[in-house]
C-alpha cells in the first residue's frame, strides 16, 4: 500500500507570505495527525482529524494556522501570514480506524521562513 | 495520555545489545506502549507495540513488567544504521474515537564502530 505522502518536501518563503502544506494519508485511514518539529526541539502535536472532523486542535499555535480535510481524504495546513518562528519540519501521520498508536508518518515538509 | 520519561541519549558500539527504558507511571488500563524510530530528515517509523509481558518482531523486543509502569525496548546487535532517536508513546488502542499521539523528547541513540 502507498504510504503517507506530503507535499512539498521543502518550502522556502518570505515572512508574511502564505504557504499551504498537503498530506495524503494512507487510503482508508480515518485518523490524520499534523505535527511540527522546530529545530532542536521535540515533535509537537498540532491537531487530529477523524475523517473530516477536527477531533482535537489544541496544539495549533495560533489563528495563522488553518487545517482542513474536506471529504475526509487529504488534508491541507495553511500558514497565513508566515512568521520566522513557523520554520520547522511539519509531519503528517495517519492511523487506521481503531489503529491506536500504530501510526504511519510521511517524510515531512521542511518549511523555512526567511 | 500518560506522560513518558526516557534517557536523553545513549551511546553503544556495533554488535552490542541496546536496552532503552521508558517510565510511564500513570499508564491507564486501556493504554498500549508503542515505540517509534526516527532518522534525521525522516518521519517517525513504528517499531513495536505491546500491552504486557514480552513482544518480539524482526526488529526489536519489548519487555513490559507486570505493573506496566515501565517498558524496555531491546535492540539486538545494533549496527551503525540504528543510530536514531527512539520515542516511547503510551496511549489507547481501541476502535472508534481515540486520543492523540503525543511524543516526548525521545532517546538519541548513537552507535559507534
Amino acid at each position: 500500500e502507498a504510504g503517507v505522502t506530503q507535499f512539498p518536501s521543502h518550502s522556502v518563503i518570505e515572512k508574511g507570505q502564505t504557504v499551504t502544506l498537503r498530506c495524503d494519508p494512507i487510503s482508508g485511514h480515518d485518523n490524520l495527525y499534523w505535527y511540527r518539529r522546530v529545530m532542536g526541539k521535540e515533535i509537537k502535536f498540532l491537531l487530529h482529524f477523524v475523517k473530516e472532523s477536527k477531533q482535537d486542535e489544541s496544539g495549533m499555535p495560533n489563528n495563522r494556522f488553518l487545517a482542513e480535510r474536506t471529504g475526509g481524504t487529504y488534508s491541507t495546513l495553511k500558514v497565513q501570514p508566515a512568521e520566522l518562528e513557523d520554520s520547522g519540519v511539519y509531519f503528517c501521520a495517519s492511523t487506521r480506524p481503531g489503529g491506536g498508536t500504530e501510526a504511519f508518518f510521511g517524510q515531512g515538509t521542511r518549511l523555512t521562513v526567511v | 495520555l500518560a506522560k513518558t520519561t526516557q534517557p536523553i541519549s545513549m551511546d553503544s558500539y556495533e554488535g552490542q545489545e541496546v536496552n532503552i527504558t521508558c517510565s510511564h507511571n500513570n499508564i491507564a488500563t486501556n493504554d498500549y506502549i508503542t515505540w517509534y524510530q526516527q532518522f534525521p530528515s525522516q518521519g517517525p517509523r513504528f517499531i513495536i507495540q505491546g500491552y504486557k509481558t514480552k513482544v518480539t518482531n524482526e526488529v526489536a523486543s519489548l519487555f513490559i513488567p507486570a505493573d506496566r509502569k515501565s517498558s524496555t525496548l531491546s535492540l539486538p546487535r545494533v549496527s551503525l544504521s540504528d543510530t536514531a532517536v527512539y520515542y516511547c508513546l503510551v496511549g489507547a488502542n481501541y476502535g472508534g474515537s481515540q486520543g492523540n499521539l503525543i511524543f516526548g523528547k525521545g532517546t538519541k541513540l548513537s552507535v559507534k564502530p
